[in-house]
């Protein structure tokens, strides 16, 4: 059974680039959630997927947008990149409305801004 | 913001058993305490959650105190692959959507 799968592991990109991040959740999970973890920071929530909709939203500038498609799988997508976008990005899948449901990360994606 | 306060760093001996100590005193009656761990790059992996009673699964043990302020994750016979950062998080619920609210965590360093 396949748990949380991020593509790609590592990217690069320069200021002012755009850049989309995909990730497929744990096989029979429905809610997909990003967050960005900065270097010797905890991770930060960006955004949640549910529904194919975004249900809550961390202190993210509109730069930061998302999609969620009918098999669950999302994309994250960075506009007009930050040197300060260079992190680690997370994505984490879970089931809504149930209880005692951990959220289920991958490993991540390395983006690099230059 | 985070709501826990844990410390910086800690050792311990490769087979002793390692208990990693979490304040939350402002936890409110109805919000669970959830443990993760962030092994040096990978993805945070979940340990762990309570509400008030104890827990136990096959990775670790949650004592969290009568009055709820504070909690003890304890790894029983550390591992050097134990090495890693643990976060302690209050989580509203215990639902799947509800989201994480990290904060620095404890570095945890397993010494052979």
């Amino acid at each position: 059974d396949a748990g949380v799968t991020q593509s790609p592991t590592h990217l690069i990109k320069t200021r002012g680039q755009q850049v989309t991040l995909r990730c497929s959740p744990k096989s029979g999970h429905d809610t997909v959630s990003w967050y960005q973890q900065a270097l010797g920071q905890g991770p930060q929530f960006i955004f949640q997927y549910y529904e194919e909709e975004e249900r809550q939203r961390g202190n993210f500038p509109d730069r930061f947008s998302g999609h969620q498609y009918p098999n669950y799988s999302s994309e994250l997508n960075v506009n007009a990149l930050l040197l300060g976008d260079s992190a680690l990005y997370l994505c984490a899948s879970s089931l809504a409305w149930v209880g005692n449901q951990p959220q289920h990360f991958g490993d991540g994606t390395r983006l690099s801004i230059l | 913001d985070a709501k826990t306060t844990q410390p910086p760093s800690m050792d311990c001996a490769e087979g002793r058993a390692a208990n990693l100590p979490c304040n939350h005193s402002t936890i409110s009656g109805n919000e669970y305490v959830y443990w993760y761990r962030q092994i040096h790059s990978q993805g945070p992996q979940y340990i762990i959650h309570g509400l008030k009673n104890n827990e136990t699964n096959e990775m670790a043990s949650l004592i969290i105190t009568e009055d709820r302020k504070s909690s003890t994750l304890i790894l029983p016979h550390a591992t050097l692959r134990d090495t890693a950062v643990y976060y302690c998080i209050v989580r509203e619920s215990n639902f799947g959507n509800e989201k994480l609210t990290f904060g620095t965590g404890t570095r945890l360093t397993i010494i052979p």
